[in-house]
């Protein structure tokens, strides 16, 4: 099946510094990916969807500055968290979407920022 | 803009029993409605999902029903085991808004062995 790989699973990083996570398919071709924000206990808040070879499109309140998505080919979307703060400590995830209806999501990435 | 509300926020039951697990949307041109378990510390998997044009969907233990008419969808686990334990999100999702899903806010089912 369509098997979508995020890494890194964890990581902790200083304040003001910049983290990358990384979202590949890796046995089918992803012209869109969507990243996701999600809090203790919540929902699935998205943040953005992206196109491979275009700029990405984010949701309202979402910084496009400090959230910086690439999605350079059909296999790899990449999320930078930039100058993050502790109030961006969250778990990020990513889908592909995989026909007209379905996405697969990758397994989540944990950030602490201390 | 589409809007999805889960109920309940929580649910234990016995092992061996049912559970049920409801969504109402309010876009009537939402087609697609997947259903994900999502265990703690890792990303939500696709468990079932149904389109506007079935009523019904069953795989083993676990179904969704849906109502196009009253614009709500339902997940019922029969025989439910303590691995059933997980939080679920339910989701809906139209032709438009670029493909876009909206989630509720999810479930988190306890099955007590």
């Amino acid at each position: 099946g369509a098997v979508v790989s995020q890494h890194p699973s964890r990581v902790i990083c200083k304040s003001g510094t910049s983290v990358k996570i990384e979202c590949r398919s890796l046995d089918f071709q992803a012209t869109t990916m969507f990243w996701y924000r999600q809090f203790p206990k919540q929902s699935l808040m998205l943040m953005a969807t992206s196109n491979e070879g275009s700029k990405a499109t984010y949701e309202q309140g979402v910084e496009k500055d400090k959230f910086l998505i690439n999605h350079a080919s059909l296999t790899l979307s990449t999320l930078t968290v930039t100058s993050a703060h502790p109030e961006d400590s969250s778990f990020y995830i990513c889908s592909a979407s995989i026909s007209d209806y379905g996405y697969t999501f990758g397994s989540g990435t944990r950030l602490t920022v201390v | 803009g589409e809007n999805v509300e889960q109920h309940p926020s929580t649910l234990s039951v016995q092992e061996g029993d049912s559970a049920v697990i409801k969504c109402t949307y309010s876009d009537s041109a939402s087609n697609y409605f997947p259903w994900y378990k999502q265990e703690l510390g890792k990303g939500p998997q696709l468990i079932i999902d149904i389109r506007s044009n079935v009523g019904e969907k069953k795989d083993q233990r676990i179904a969704v029903t849906l109502n196009k008419t009253a614009k709500h969808f339902s997940l019922h686990i029969t025989e439910t085991q303590p691995e059933d334990s997980a939080v679920y999100f339910c989701a809906a999702k139209g032709n438009t808004n670029a493909g876009k899903s909206t989630f509720g806010d999810g479930t988190t089912l306890t099955v007590k062995p």
